[in-house]
């Protein structure tokens, strides 16, 4: 039973471009989270998907972020246009509840 | 809204020693979550434990355990006969149960020395 796969691993853009970060949940659940980890600080919420819905993007950037988890494939955050300060960890967790909460091993965003 | 607090942010712990890490928390709903996850150097998030708010007796997970008190609010990992591998960031977390976003502290980094 494969975990929560996170793809890339690691991501290089420059100042500008988009970053496009994929996850896959773990078989069975359906909900997914979005976290962020900047350098030397603890994971922040961003987004909550269940299947082609958004049940809470309170910790979303109000510009140049969305997210989506379609009815097949995987989850993606999408950030346009991205600046020196988007540099971070970001995390994808899925869960069918609070007990079965897994995360991914993360994509490393470098914008340069 | 919930709030974890880790006032520790760093600790050095001889190897073979207990460590207790601390964290307190604030929330308003009845039912909660508590979590510990162990972030090492390569940067991956580790489940370590949870603890149910409901839940009689403290959560233990080999040499990991949790010590809940529930009306001082706070939720400390014990580690028993640290090992050099135990060397790494350390976060609380929480959540609560319906819309389970957690809610993360901004860890302890624990480095322990032969």
């Amino acid at each position: 039973n494969a975990g929560v796969m996170q793809n890339p691993r690691h991501l290089v853009r420059r100042r500008g471009q988009e970053a496009r970060l994929r996850c896959s949940p773990m078989k069975g659940h359906s909900h997914v989270y979005w976290y962020r980890q900047l350098p030397e600080e603890g994971l922040k919420f961003m987004v909550y998907l269940q299947k082609e819905n958004i049940i809470d993007e309170s910790g979303m950037p109000k510009e140049r972020f969305s997210a989506e988890f379609p009815k097949e494939g995987p989850s993606i955050l999408r950030i346009q246009q991205v600046v020196r300060g988007d540099s971070a960890a970001y995390f994808c967790a899925s869960s069918h509840d609070l007990y079965g909460y897994t995360f991914g091993s993360g994509t490393r965003l470098t914008v340069v | 809204a919930q709030k974890i607090t880790q006032t520790q942010p760093g600790m050095f712990v001889q190897e073979k020693e207990a460590v207790t890490l601390d964290c307190t928390y604030d929330t308003s709903d009845q039912s909660y979550g508590l979590f510990w996850y162990k972030q090492p150097s390569s940067g991956e998030m580790i489940f370590l434990i949870y603890q149910g708010s409901y839940d009689e007796q403290n959560a233990t997970e080999g040499r990991y355990s949790l010590n809940f008190q529930k009306a001082r609010k706070s939720a400390n990992l014990v580690i028993s006969a640290s090992q050099l591998g135990d060397s790494a960031m350390y976060f609380c977390a929480m959540g609560g149960f319906g819309n389970e976003k957690l809610t993360f502290g901004t860890g302890t980094r624990l480095t322990i020395i032969p």
